[in-house]
């Protein structure tokens, strides 16, 4: 089954340190992963993406993330964290649906929660 | 350019009521899709449409419908309200519904039946 795991429920980060936030995937095909952000009481905000190319993304807010193919892997980071940044985080892939004409599905993992002390 | 619009932002419903939710995609964006976000069972796909056509329909019971108007703009409506329905129910939009688009999200309705 098409699926994405983030195996941590939450990350705890200090103010000024690297963090990292994990996501695996398991796809058919090539994988095109997304990451976003949810604040309180807010909708998603679209963070980055992994197409093809460079295994490095750059994103927003100084967000970056590394797609490794032989791990199934695309972890989010960020060189030093921010409290503004602790929020919700999801991993999502963009999968085809077989026999379908061209459509496709969005699968989110359950989401990690990222608190970033002072 | 403006963001992806729902509203009510806010509604309170009783069991069995049905309810109908708006969406307003960002200009230029065909694509809309609809998610439901829980605690429990995190963010679940509702249905996409692209086109006024339902594209893919997520795994929810025939309560759940939606539609899309020629302007882009989407409505999804929930009839027989149950306690379970209580979640926060996002709509996002895309240019397009392909692999590589990014979706746009909007700020989400918070229903609450009780």
């Amino acid at each position: 089954a098409q699926s994405v795991a983030q195996p941590e429920d939450q990350v705890n980060v200090a103010e000024g340190n690297p963090l990292t936030v994990k996501c695996t995937y398991s796809v058919s095909g090539n994988p095109y992963l997304f990451w976003y952000v949810q604040y309180p009481n807010r909708g998603l905000q679209f963070l980055l993406k992994y197409i093809t190319g460079d295994n490095l993304v750059k994103g927003s807010y100084g967000f970056e993330a590394e797609f490794n193919k032989s791990q199934t892997s695309f972890h989010l980071k960020k060189p030093s964290a921010l409290v503004s940044d602790s929020a919700l985080y999801f991993c999502a892939v963009r999968v085809p649906l077989p026999s379908s004409g061209g459509y496709n599905k969005l699968i989110f993992g359950a989401g990690t929660r990222l608190a970033v002390h002072p | 350019k403006a963001g992806v619009t729902q509203t009510p932002r806010y509604l309170i419903k009783t069991r069995g009521q049905q309810v109908t939710l708006s969406c307003s995609p960002i200009s230029g964006h065909r694509s809309v899709s609809w998610y439901q976000q829980t605690p429990g069972q995190g963010l679940q796909f509702l249905f996409e449409y692209f086109s006024e056509t339902q594209r893919n329909k997520g795994n929810f019971p025939g309560r759940f419908s939606g539609r899309q108007f020629s302007n882009s703009r989407s409505e999804m409506n929930v009839s027989t309200l149950e306690l379970g329905d209580s979640a926060l129910y996002l709509c996002a939009s895309s240019f397009l519904p392909g692999l590589t688009d990014e979706q746009y999200f909007g700020p989400g309705t918070r229903l609450t039946v009780t």
